[in-house]
């Protein structure tokens, strides 16, 4: 499985933008990209997913470069419960296929 | 949307007991269920991957005979900590995927606090 790399953590204040970059060098072909999303106590929460080129949703946008080798998840506006701790994970669709987590990017959203 | 249900949220027990949690797929089939244990700050690492129909494929260093997993039907996985101790207490969590690939990744479930006296 691809190892990923996030900054440890970021600050923010409401109502910004917050873009999160994650490095994935050993991706393979068939792996995909997703983003989770975990609140203390709580199992994570799926956000956004993709392969290549830009996907947006109604919470996040993630964009994905021609080598994909990294991805950045961007959440508009931020407010104070998008304080969180935002994994990043590669693997394939591949049934059985384990999520493996790395260490993620713990935000904290200011007033 | 696929949900993922664990019982329970939390627990305490004693020291030398067995605690039982249920992870449940409610509205999908799961052949394949995970486990995971998540200590405090830290991320979530994968116990184990629970087979419907078969043995559990334990990750290193994880005790099979302290973890006991069971995953008897496709909407039902059991993970039974044996002979708690202090140092078992954490979070856990498990996660399933729907088998016919409805749901785009995986759901997991709310968790289980285990607290070991």
């Amino acid at each position: 499985l691809a190892k990923t790399t996030q900054p440890i953590s970021m600050d923010s204040y409401e109502g910004q933008e917050v873009n999160i970059t994650c490095s994935h060098n050993n991706i393979a072909t068939n792996d995909y990209i997703t983003w989770y999303q975990q609140f203390p106590s709580q199992g994570p929460r799926f956000i956004i997913q993709g392969y290549k080129t830009k996907v947006t949703n109604e919470v996040a946008s993630l964009f994905i470069p021609a080598d994909r080798k990294s991805s950045t998840l961007s959440l508009p506006r931020v407010s104070l419960s998008d304080t969180a701790v935002y994994y990043c994970l590669v693997g394939s669709k591949a049934a059985g296929n384990k999520l493996t987590f790395g260490g993620g990017t713990r935000v904290l959203v200011k007033p | 949307g696929a949900v993922v249900s664990q019982h329970p949220s939390w627990v305490i027990c004693k020291s030398g007991t067995s605690v039982k949690i249920e992870c449940r797929s409610l509205d999908f089939q799961a052949t394949t269920m995970f486990w995971y244990r998540q200590f405090p700050k830290q991320s979530l690492m994968l116990m184990a991957t629970s087979n419907e129909g078969s043995k559990a494929t334990y990750e290193q260093g994880v005790e099979k005979d302290k973890f006991l997993i069971n995953h008897a039907s496709l909407t039902l996985s059991t993970l039974t900590v044996t002979s708690a101790h202090p140092e078992d207490s954490s979070f856990y969590i498990c996660s399933a995927r729907d088998r016919q690939g409805r749901s785009v990744d995986y759901t997991f479930g709310s968790g289980t606090r285990l607290t070991v006296v």
